[in-house]
């Protein structure tokens, strides 16, 4: 799995948007950027994923560049439950036969002030 | 959606003896199981991929006669922590891959273990 860059920490205004950034310059063309979110003393929670092109559920929007060497995920209004490390991780969509365990980097704890 | 249960989520034992953690899968099937160690301040750290009806696969560094994986079936993976130490205290996660093909990974809520 490619390797990613990640802040160590963000904060945000509650009820704005926070945008944390990801850097993974050595993505390969199949590989995949998934977002996760840990918040303390929990599982890790999925959010979103996407190759290519932006990607938007009810959690989130991924926002790739063109080059694919970096991305954005952004939580279009931050609340206070939205305080949590988050993980961006780039890997393959299938691992074919086998199946592969998630590597965790340190993630982006954010910080989400009242 | 999907989702994973584990149990306990929390255990305190005494030195030397051995706990076991459960991971279930409750809507879905799950061939392949993660376990995953935290400790405080850390960021997760995979330990063994557990595989249904054979051997789990142990990342470099875990021992496999420590931390005894069993997947018996498709929705119930244990690991036990024999001869625990306090260094085995930690948060223990499991994950099991959805159904959707999207490679999307579901945790547990993790289990707290302190051995005293």
């Amino acid at each position: 799995d490619a390797k990613t860059t990640q802040p160590t920490s963000m904060d945000c205004a509650e009820g704005r948007a926070a945008n944390l950034p990801c850097n993974h310059s050595t993505i390969s063309g199949n590989e995949y950027v998934y977002w996760y979110r840990q918040i303390h003393s929990q599982g890790p929670q999925y959010i979103i994923h996407g190759l290519k092109n932006n990607e938007t559920n009810e959690m989130a929007s991924l926002i790739i560049t063109e080059d694919r060497k970096s991305s954005t995920l952004i939580l279009p209004h931050a609340t206070l439950r939205d305080t949590a490390v988050y993980y961006c991780i780039v890997r393959v969509l299938s691992s074919g036969g086998g199946a592969d365990g998630l590597t965790f980097g340190k993630g982006t704890h954010l910080i989400i002030q009242p | 959606g999907a989702v994973v249960s584990q149990h306990p989520s929390w255990v305190i034992c005494k030195s030397g003896t051995s706990v076991k953690i459960e991971c279930r899968s409750l809507d879905f099937q799950a061939t392949t199981m993660f376990w995953y160690r935290q400790f405080p301040k850390q960021s997760l750290m995979l330990m063994a991929t557990s595989n249904e009806g054979s051997k789990a696969t142990y990342e470099q560094g875990v021992e496999k006669d420590k931390f005894l994986i069993n997947h018996a079936s498709l929705t119930l993976s244990t690991l036990t922590v024999t001869s625990a130490h306090p260094e085995d205290s930690s948060f223990y996660i499991c994950s099991a891959r959805d159904s959707s093909g999207a490679n999307v990974l579901t945790f547990g809520a993790g289990s707290r273990l302190t051995v005293l």
